[in-house]
């Protein structure tokens, strides 16, 4: 089992809709969880983080943090064209000391216009 | 956040040869990482850089292959030696302020590539 999992996309929803990314990590001890845009060509690029269970919002974004199901997501409301991208879930387990952050795959979103 | 500035952008380079890449942030920062993005997948930690020691190194990176300095807080180099097309990657830096659980900010990245 990999230690952050999300499903690769495509995902694509039309301009204005509500993308929603999901991500399942397997420490159950871990912390901290962060969610990163990467457009290609580009480096990642923070957009949110989370500690607590429940939701935070940012702007168009919310993250949510469910511990018990040990889930992450991602929502993006009003999905603009220049949403799309890579985005990528990164966790960072106790086993790494706190410091060492591992990384999703990734999920490509498409947002049409 | 931290501004992080890594040369070169991109180089093409011949097979056998050897490249470093300067990571240089405007700061001074505790956890300094490199890592590679190879085409189409996700990022993988080569290693730690430990100012004033000798870099940690991930599963499957070793130094000879990866040499890493970290001469102060604010400095980082990767070398990428003897290089073969299977090294055509992205190279990224990254720092954290050093406090437990914080996200980690990146350089533009060097995107290498092994003719």
């Amino acid at each position: 089992q990999k230690e952050v999992e999300q499903n690769s996309g495509p995902l694509s929803v039309p301009e204005g809709a509500i993308a929603s990314l999901n991500c399942t990590y397997s420490d159950r001890g871990s912390q901290s969880f962060f969610w990163y845009r990467q457009y290609s060509g580009k480096s990642p690029e923070l957009i949110m983080f989370i500690y607590s269970n429940g939701d935070k919002e940012d702007g168009r974004f919310t993250a949510q943090l469910n511990k018990a199901s040990q889930y992450v997501s991602l929502l993006i409301r009003d999905s603009q064209p220049s949403d799309s991208a890579t985005y990528l879930c990164a966790v960072n387990p106790p086993n790494t000391g706190g410091f060492k952050t591992i990384f999703g795959a990734g999920t490509r979103l498409f947002v049409k216009a | 956040s931290a501004v992080i500035s890594q040369k070169p952008s991109r180089d093409i380079c011949q097979r056998g040869t050897s490249l470093t890449i300067q990571c240089q942030v405007d700061s001074q920062v505790t956890m300094m990482f490199w890592y590679r993005q190879q085409p189409g997948q996700s990022l993988t930690l080569i290693a730690t850089a430990n100012q004033g020691s000798e870099a940690t190194y991930e599963s499957g990176f070793v130094i000879d292959k990866f040499p890493i300095s970290r001469p102060n807080l604010t400095f980082s180099t990767l070398t990428v030696s003897n290089m073969s097309p299977e090294d055509s990657s992205i190279y990224l830096c990254s720092v954290t302020d050093g406090t437990l659980n914080q996200p980690q900010h990146f350089g533009d990245g060097t995107r290498l590539s092994i003719l």
